[in-house]
């Protein structure tokens, strides 16, 4: 199973709004990661966690925050965002952190109003 | 700070040719480089991944090169066909910090029938 897992596909929110978006894969990574894309540009890392550490913080707004309840499982909470927030999430896996092939999922497409 | 570059941003070709895209980075202390490929609105998927001590990488049609001296990747793609268009994403990862990915500004390929 090489799959990574996000839900959900879409998701419309307000400025005002708390909500959290979710990851998971069970190949036994041991690192995972969450991107930001924009259209028609490259993703942007946001976020690395190392054996379910957080190991890089790409000085994102505290607006979103990760978190990595266990090695499977990787989520972003969403609090008071901007409309220029609104991209598609993607989250990433690779059996070791850094230097491996990174497996991704279909990613969430998010809209802030 | 490494800027990654892809030439052409976009590419028609009839089905059957023969393409090559080209990926360029400044800074050659490279952990890797990946190709990947997007489809529209979709999460990415791995191509190749080539090491720095490594000077190509094939999987069925596809052949993946690299010159780290010069800064430079090429991805070949033989006997096109109208499943191969998408978005192709080159991705380095540094030697000071190869958790990171920094992509290319990708290369839009269009085969038609």
């Amino acid at each position: 199973d090489t799959e990574v897992t996000q839900t959900p596909k879409h998701l419309v929110m307000g400025m005002t709004n708390k909500k959290s978006l979710k990851c998971e894969q069970h190949m036994g990574h041991r690192a995972m990661y969450w991107y930001k894309q924009k259209a028609k540009k490259p993703p942007e890392l946001m976020f690395v966690y190392s054996y379910e550490k957080l190991s890089i913080n790409e000085s994102v707004p505290s607006r979103f925050s990760p978190e990595c309840p266990n090695s499977s499982l990787l989520n972003l909470h969403l609090h008071a965002l901007q409309p220029e927030d609104s991209a598609l999430y993607l989250c990433a896996s690779s059996q070791e952190p850094g230097g491996e092939t990174q497996y991704f999922g279909p990613g969430t497409r998010l809209l802030v109003l | 700070k490494q800027e990654v570059t892809q030439i052409p941003a976009a590419l028609s070709v009839p089905e059957g040719e023969n393409l090559v895209l080209n990926c360029s980075f400044t800074d050659s202390a490279i952990y890797n480089l990946q190709w990947f490929r997007q489809d529209p609105g979709k999460g990415l998927t791995s191509l190749l991944l080539i090491q720095s001590s490594q000077r190509e990488q094939t999987s069925g049609r596809l052949n993946a090169s690299l010159d780290k001296s010069s800064g430079r990747s090429t991805l070949y793609i033989a006997a096109s066909q109208p499943g191969d268009s998408a978005t192709y994403l080159c991705a380095v990862s540094l030697l000071s910090g190869f958790q990171k990915l920094v992509f290319g500004t990708g290369t839009r390929l269009l085969v038609s029938p």
